[in-house]
């Protein structure tokens, strides 16, 4: 099983929708969770860290489920800025960070 | 941006070519590292620098060679690649090795024919 699991989508939208994705993760003794962006051709760029239960930041929520082994991203009032790869990552306790293989984001006019 | 920057941008070279790739970082971090994203793929992470020594060799072929003179410079020396080794090569820092948090370069394209 690999050790993050994302759903690769592509997920396409209309503008002002939400979307919402999930990632899954195996290894039940990380700590931190990230997701960070990734557009065509460029560098991921951190979008929000997960330290407990979830963060907000504007028209983006993560959400952590522990039980689950799972995090979320949601996307509220799409832009077409937000048409993306994202990448799910966890911090191993190894100081490593473990990447998905990123969820692409496709927000229409 | 200009936090971490590689040179070159592109870069195109047959299996008997040697080439370098580098990285600078203009954060003050005392981490750096060297990722491969190949397409549809997750990133692979290759070498750790802590405090410009090694500190993971993440069973990456001989054919790769990093250098990492001083904690803002890390190289990656390039010879006889395979068309299999075509990927983006990123950079990152952090401010140590313990930190949770990379900042990346915007990467080397790197095109082996």
């Amino acid at each position: 099983r690999k050790e993050v699991e994302q759903d690769p989508g592509p997920f396409n939208v209309p503008e002002g929708a939400t979307v919402a994705f999930n990632c899954t993760y195996s290894n039940s003794a990380s700590q931190s969770f990230f997701w960070y962006r990734q557009d065509c051709r460029k560098e991921p760029k951190l979008l929000m860290s997960v330290y407990s239960s979830g963060n907000e930041d504007g028209r983006f929520t993560a959400q952590l489920n522990r039980a689950s082994q799972y995090i979320s991203l949601l996307i509220r009032d799409s832009k077409l800025s937000d048409s993306a790869t994202y990448l799910c990552v966890l911090y191993r306790d190894d100081y490593k960070l473990s990447f998905g293989a990123g969820t692409t984001v496709t927000v229409r006019a | 941006e200009t936090g971490v920057t590689q040179t070159p941008r592109h870069l195109v070279m047959g299996m008997t070519n040697k080439k370098s790739l580098k990285c600078e970082q203009h954060l003050g971090h005392n981490a750096m590292y060297w990722y491969k994203q190949s397409a549809k793929k997750p990133l692979e992470l290759m070498f750790v620098y802590s405090l410009e020594e090694r500190v993971e060799n993440n069973s990456v072929p001989s054919r790769f060679s990093p250098e990492c003179p001083n904690s803002s410079h890390l190289f990656l020396h390039l010879h006889t690649l395979q068309p299999e080794d075509s990927a983006l090569y990123l950079c990152a820092s952090s401010r140590g090795l313990h930190a949770d948090t990379q900042y990346f370069g915007p990467g080397t394209r790197l095109t082996v024919l």
